[in-house]
């Protein structure tokens, strides 16, 4: 299998529920990402990781956990979520999280997860 | 802190004919990459089309053009004979050259193209 594949691609959780999103990606690269897409509104990046190190956190809620075991996966646990935190969660892959110079590091997207809080 | 301003929520076109989104953004900085990703009903964002600040060319990538206006800080994206798989939301993305600023890419809030028979 190619590309970036998470898991699962829908989720429907309560507020007290904890579930974990999964993103697995085969491409060799040595960053990973977490993006947010919620309707109307840019998407928002989360966490960055670069060779299983959190290089980046953007203001995120603690509720959201990201894990990142080796450089080929990276998972987001959720628990004690909020109805607003319902949305597309997206994750990403790239060579580099610093930027090469002569490349211009892009990214490859998974499917998402769909997650809804009820 | 840049930002990227897609103005146009909907837009729609005839198959096999052209059509054009819109992008403008705004930096401080000279040197970055803009990018078009397309998130078809499938969810997966792919990489359209990108363009380095410092080159004058406009990208091109078979049916799909860029218009890089870099004075007035304007990126349109040009659809060539337009398929019914072009159908999707399309992003535009800017992200400055600086080293470590490699995961900071800023979208847009999309465009969602209808390609109609």
């Amino acid at each position: 299998e190619t590309g970036v594949t998470q898991t699962p691609r829908h989720l429907v959780m309560g507020m007290t529920n904890k579930k974990s999103l999964k993103c697995e990606q085969h491409l060799g690269h040595n960053a990973m990402y977490w993006y947010k897409q919620s309707a109307k509104k840019p998407l928002e990046l989360m966490f960055v990781y670069s060779l299983e190190e959190r290089v980046e956190n953007n203001s995120v809620p603690s509720r959201f956990s990201p894990e990142c075991p080796n450089s080929s996966h990276l998972f987001l646990h959720l628990h004690t979520l909020q109805p607003e935190d319902s949305a597309l969660y997206l994750c990403a892959s790239s060579q580099d999280w610093r930027g090469l110079p002569s490349g211009a590091n892009v990214l490859t997207f998974g499917a998402g997860s769909r997650l809804t809080v009820l | 802190a840049q930002t990227v301003t897609q103005s146009q929520p909907e837009m729609s076109v005839q198959e096999a004919e052209t059509v054009t989104l819109s992008c403008t953004y705004d930096t401080s900085e000279s040197d970055y990459y803009l990018f078009w990703y397309k998130q078809p009903p499938s969810r997966q964002m792919i990489l359209v089309i990108r363009q380095e600040a410092y080159k004058q060319q406009n990208a091109t990538e078979n049916r799909f053009s860029v218009n890089f206006q870099k004075a007035a800080k304007s990126f349109s994206l040009k659809i060539s004979d337009s398929q019914l798989g072009d159908a999707a939301m399309y992003f535009c993305a800017y992200r400055s050259s600086a080293t470590g600023t490699a995961s900071k890419l800023t979208f847009g809030t999309g465009t969602r193209l209808q390609v109609t028979l």
